[in-house]
């Protein structure tokens, strides 16, 4: 089973500053990574597939990067709707796993 | 309007059974693989299982292997899955997940919770 490792478990950011956040394979899964948010109560949503792609309607200050076994999601300047949590999916190996997510707070 | 309407979730005791049900509508279920994806309280998401369009092949996260079985309906468009010898750490959020291609987006349903416990 591959691994994912997500880092930091938790961000604190000021609404309009830069988050960055990792997301780690244990082993190369090329491209084939989803980034999702997700709010309490709530299903989680697309924001990024083939680990660069934007969704349908996901905001351009979203972005996605990486490859292989490095991983990052960008969000250039945070709103207040993005405080959340984040999970990162491999789907290049069954099982497809998750990270553990990264919640980004308001500083 | 792609929808995923999710069904079935409750108490049980620890052993018993559960059968889950999810709804789909709004794109070519007959083409689509169907996923589900639990969250227990609190905590992150784990991918259960996995099924093919046509209900030929399924796979199964290790943690349930042997427990749980997906199947389909394509005339019902819904899609299924049978929980048993339920334990407490299976307490969770059910949810049902598309990838509709046509769309390039991924969709879920509102989740059903299933409860384990004496």
């Amino acid at each position: 089973e591959i691994v994912m490792t997500q880092s930091p478990a938790t961000l604190s950011v000021s609404p309009g500053e830069r988050a960055t956040l990792s997301c780690r394979a244990s082993q190369s899964i090329t491209s084939r990574l989803l980034w999702y948010q997700q709010k309490p109560g709530q299903a989680p949503r697309l924001l990024i597939y083939g680990a660069s792609t934007r969704a349908t309607g996901i905001p351009a200050r979203f972005t996605g990067s990486g490859s292989g076994t490095e991983f990052t999601l960008t969000i250039s300047s945070l709103q207040s709707e993005d405080f959340a949590v984040y999970y990162c999916l491999q789907y290049n190996n069954w099982p497809f796993t998750f990270g553990q997510g990264t919640k980004v707070e308001i500083k | 309007e792609v929808q995923l309407v999710e069904s079935g979730g409750g108490l049980v005791q620890p052993g018993g059974s559960l059968r889950l049900s999810c709804v789909a509508s709004g794109f070519t279920f007959t083409t689509s693989w169907m996923d589900w994806v639990r969250q227990a309280p609190g905590k992150g998401l784990v991918w259960v299982s996995r099924i093919n369009s046509d209900g030929s092949s399924t796979s199964y996260a290790d943690s349930v292997k042997g427990r749980f079985t997906i199947s389909r309906d394509n005339a019902k468009s819904t899609v299924y899955l049978q929980l048993n010898n339920l334990r407490a750490e299976d307490t969770a959020v059910y949810y049902c997940r598309v990838w509709v291609a046509d769309k390039r987006d991924d969709y879920w349903g509102q989740g059903t919770l299933a409860t384990v416990s004496s």
